[in-house]
């Protein structure tokens, strides 16, 4: 595709389960990035991956977060036992060896 | 690493009005990278600095880089309603992490 897609758009989901977020980045892209955004706030780095490795996983806030990638394509970001805090939105980013960052349209993930 | 800070959080302005916002850290940065962010959409490269002192210019957006690496602005002349939305300025942090700066509102009042 022409950018970075990620699926769903919109998730609404019950304080307890488990939701899984999509992201399909650019095709070549080597590095892709995970963030949450609160609703008017800045972004907040959750993990990086260089190919389908993740050399750092700092920004993942707790153990119920997850990542992986594959075929060095899509990577999936899961979210275990939602709590009302996780509500935010999760935007994925590639780029390629420049230093751009291409964003996809996020995930608006609403936990009741 | 550190995040950057940026002023002010919010500003209203009146259509035709000038805008600055800016970018401080108290380490020297490598280089410094702006970002525009629409309401309800994501955030969408527009520059990056990378020498001391640089400025660039796109259209009415103008873009500087401190002389100590430290610091960044960006000045919109004669505002229009489709400059509305957050401006981050992102630092990088090693070869790979960006973080990006605490962002600041505009709206713009027709």
């Amino acid at each position: 595709g022409a950018g970075v897609s990620q699926s769903p758009s919109n998730k609404v989901t019950e304080k307890g389960k488990d939701v899984e977020l999509r992201c399909d980045p650019i095709s070549g892209h080597t590095a892709l990035y995970w963030y949450r955004q609160r609703l008017g706030q800045g972004l907040e780095f959750l993990i990086y991956f260089q190919g389908n490795s993740a050399p750092d996983k700092s920004g993942l806030p707790s153990d119920r977060f997850s990542a992986e990638r594959t075929g060095e394509s899509v990577s999936t970001l899961t979210i275990q036992r939602t709590q009302q805090e996780d509500s935010a939105v999760y935007l994925c980013a590639s780029n390629p060896s420049s230093d751009t960052q291409y964003f996809g349209p996020g995930t608006r993930l609403t936990v009741l | 690493g550190q995040q950057v800070m940026q002023i002010p959080q919010y500003q209203h302005v009146q259509e035709g009005e000038d805008f600055t916002t800016y970018c401080n850290s108290s380490t020297t940065l490598s280089n410094i990278q702006w970002y525009k962010q629409r309401p309800g959409g994501h955030p969408v490269f527009l520059i990056q600095l990378v020498k001391s002192g640089e400025v660039k210019k796109q259209k009415r957006l103008t873009f500087q880089f401190g002389e100590a690496k430290k610091n960044s602005s960006l000045h919109i002349t004669a505002t229009q309603t489709t400059d509305v939305g957050t401006y981050f300025c992102v630092r990088t942090s090693g070869t790979y992490k960006y973080i990006f700066g605490t962002g600041t509102r505009l709206k713009v009042l027709a």
